[in-house]
Order: C-alpha cells, then sequence, then structure tokens
C-alpha cells in the first residue's frame, strides 16, 4: 500500500512569497489533514477534512493560509503571503476515519522562509 | 489544551528501560503514541481508548490511567533503533474531532 505522498520536499522563498505544498493521502482514506511542525516542537494541527469537507480548520490563520480538498483525494496547502515565522515542516495526514483512526504521516514540506 | 510530556529528553544506555509520562488538563477519550526520527514523519506506535488499558509493540508498551488523565510509554530493554523523539496526542471527549500533540520527547541511546 503506497504511503502519504508529499511535495514537493523541500521550499525556500522569501518574505510575502507566496507557496503551495500538495498531498496524495493513502487510497480509500476518508480523512486528511494538515500539520505545522515548528522546529522542536509537535504537530499542530491546522486543518482537517472528512471527505472534501472541513471537519476543524480552528487553527488555520485564514488571512494568509487556505487549503482545499477538491474531489475529496488530493489536497493542496497555500500561503500568501508568507511571514518569516512560517518556516517549519508541514505535514500532511491521512486516517481510514475519524480522529480515534490511526493517522499515517507523509515525510513532509521542509519551508523555510527567508 | 497542549498535553505535558515528561522528561523533555533522557539519554539511556542500550538495554536500560525507560519511562515517558503524557498529562492532560481535560478528561481524555483517547491517546496516540508516535515516534519521530530526525527528518523523518512521526509514526504511528499505538492508540489506547480505554481507562487503565495497556498495550503493546514489540518492547514498547502503555497504559492509560483515565481517572488521572494521563499515560505512560514504557520502553524496555530499549534498542539503539528506539532513539527519537516520542510525542503523544490526546483526543479530548469535548473535541473529539482531533488530537492535539505534546512538544515530545527526544530519547537518545547509547552504545
Amino acid at each position: 500500500e503506497a504511503g502519504v505522498a508529499q511535495s514537493p520536499r523541500y521550499k525556500i522563498i522569501e518574505k510575502r512569497q507566496s507557496v503551495a505544498f500538495w498531498c496524495n493521502p493513502i487510497s480509500g482514506h476518508a480523512t486528511l489533514y494538515w500539520y505545522q511542525q515548528i522546529l522542536g516542537q509537535g504537530p499542530k494541527l491546522l486543518i482537517q477534512f472528512q471527505n472534501n469537507g472541513v471537519v476543524d480548520d480552528s487553527q488555520l490563520p485564514k488571512d494568509r493560509f487556505s487549503a482545499e480538498r477538491l474531489k475529496g483525494v488530493d489536497s493542496t496547502l497555500k500561503i500568501q503571503p508568507a511571514k518569516l515565522e512560517d518556516s517549519a515542516v508541514y505535514l500532511c495526514a491521512s486516517s481510514r476515519g475519524g480522529p480515534q483512526e490511526t493517522q499515517y504521516f507523509g515525510p513532509g514540506t521542509r519551508l523555510l522562509v527567508l | 489544551q497542549q498535553p505535558v510530556q515528561s522528561p523533555q529528553a533522557v539519554i539511556l544506555r542500550e538495554g536500560e528501560d525507560a519511562v515517558i509520562n503524557c498529562s492532560s488538563s481535560k478528561a481524555l477519550y483517547s491517546v496516540h503514541w508516535y515516534r519521530q526520527k530526525h527528518g523523518e514523519a512521526p509514526v504511528f506506535l499505538m492508540i489506547l481508548l480505554k481507562g487503565g488499558e495497556q498495550k503493546g509493540h514489540e518492547k514498547i508498551s502503555a497504559s492509560f490511567n483515565e481517572k488521572k488523565q494521563q499515560s505512560s510509554l514504557y520502553l524496555t530493554a530499549s534498542q539503539l533503533s528506539y532513539s527519537g523523539t516520542y510525542f503523544c496526542g490526546t483526543g479530548p471527549y469535548s473535541s473529539a474531532s482531533k488530537i492535539i500533540f505534546g512538544s515530545g520527547t527526544r530519547l537518545s541511546i547509547r552504545p
């Protein structure tokens, strides 16, 4: 079974630029999560999708971050404009159903904002 | 509320045992344990859903005390491959839609 795929793996941009990350979850997984992991900290949930609907986006900075999951499969996360404090690893995870199911993480995208 | 993990870091010699604790200020429905090696994605270890339940994964086991709102991860006869950062994620009753991760416990195993 193929794992969660993410691209790009690394991205360096200057502040105020925009950036987009892509995630393809494990086939058949209804739930998709985007996490932000700052160095030395645990993953922080940004947004959770159930199929193509948003379940939780309470910690998504909506003035600059947006995410979509068209057709309930792959997803994109966008930052526009980026700030220095957005430097982090962005992890995508998927699970079969609700949050009590095992979450499988992708390799992440390491973002550096200069 | 983010769960509190202790200790923040621990260094062991191969073969020694370790305990990592995870405490929450909220009533819990579930506790999830993950291990993350440097530069890699978190890898699932186990989920505990019932109070007092103990689960095992090779020489790694965990307990969940629902009353005390805490979980402990036990690593027995540690191996070099156990090195990494261990995260607990707690699923509170009040917000069954997500789990919240602690800040992690860094475990280093020396030969």
